[in-house]
């Protein structure tokens, strides 16, 4: 079975204190690995998508990074409003299966 | 713009009734994704479809089915609703065309059952 699993559950930073977080998953046939980010009574928003080891998507504050097994969302200098729970989800061909996410807070 | 809307974002019902939630995406996309996302178990997969008439199993399917009449409309049917199924209910599309693109969701109804 597919299986994705993030750590920390949930991460108190301070406004400016640079964090990543980790996504592990089932390497065997996987195509893609997403990040989307979930604003509280709100749907996932799309963030990256990541296809092969080595490969890097930046965005703003956000850059996610794959390795063989893994994947992080690495935080920079971040600001109050980058506090959401962020998903990571690995795509087998036919479903994505979602880890259950990191409630992120970014204190001022 | 990418758009998936969900009839309600919060709705109420008892138990023993037949609870619709419905779905519409304007992106043209052939499949569509029912999703119930609890606390601590991230989101997971009640069903599927691919085309029209078309559904699968996802995860965990009892207790519910689908209905997809129609490519833009994919409905979600709790034939007699429970307690345990008081959750957010997510919808997504993707495109078949580009099956390792990101799927689409809406913004989810929080459905209650007393």
């Amino acid at each position: 079975e597919d299986q994705v699993t993030q750590s920390p559950e949930a991460l108190r930073l301070q406004e400016g204190e640079s964090s990543s977080l980790n996504c592990s998953y089932t390497v065997s046939g996987l195509r893609g690995l997403f990040w989307y980010r979930q604003d509280p009574g709100k749907g996932p928003e799309f963030l990256f998508t990541l296809y092969s080891a080595g490969e890097e998507k930046e965005k703003e504050r956000l850059k996610a990074t794959l390795t063989k097994k893994e994947s992080f969302l690495h935080i920079t200098a971040p600001k109050p409003e980058d506090s959401a729970t962020y998903l990571c989800a690995g795509y087998y061909g036919q479903n994505f299966v979602f880890g259950p996410g990191t409630r992120l807070s970014v204190l001022p | 713009d990418v758009k998936v809307t969900q009839s309600s974002r919060y709705l109420v019902k008892r138990t023993g009734e037949k609870v619709f939630l419905e779905c519409v995406q304007d992106m043209d996309h052939e499949n569509m994704f029912w999703y119930r996302q609890d606390p601590g178990l991230g989101l997971r997969l009640i069903y599927f479809s691919y085309d029209v008439k078309m559904k699968e199993k996802g995860d965990i399917p009892e207790g519910y089915s689908v209905s997809r009449e129609k490519k833009e409309r994919f409905s979600l049917i709790l034939e007699s609703a429970s307690t345990n199924q008081t959750s957010m209910y997510l919808c997504a599309s993707s495109s078949v065309d580009k099956p390792d693109q990101p799927q689409h969701f809406g913004d989810g109804t929080r459905l209650s059952i007393l």
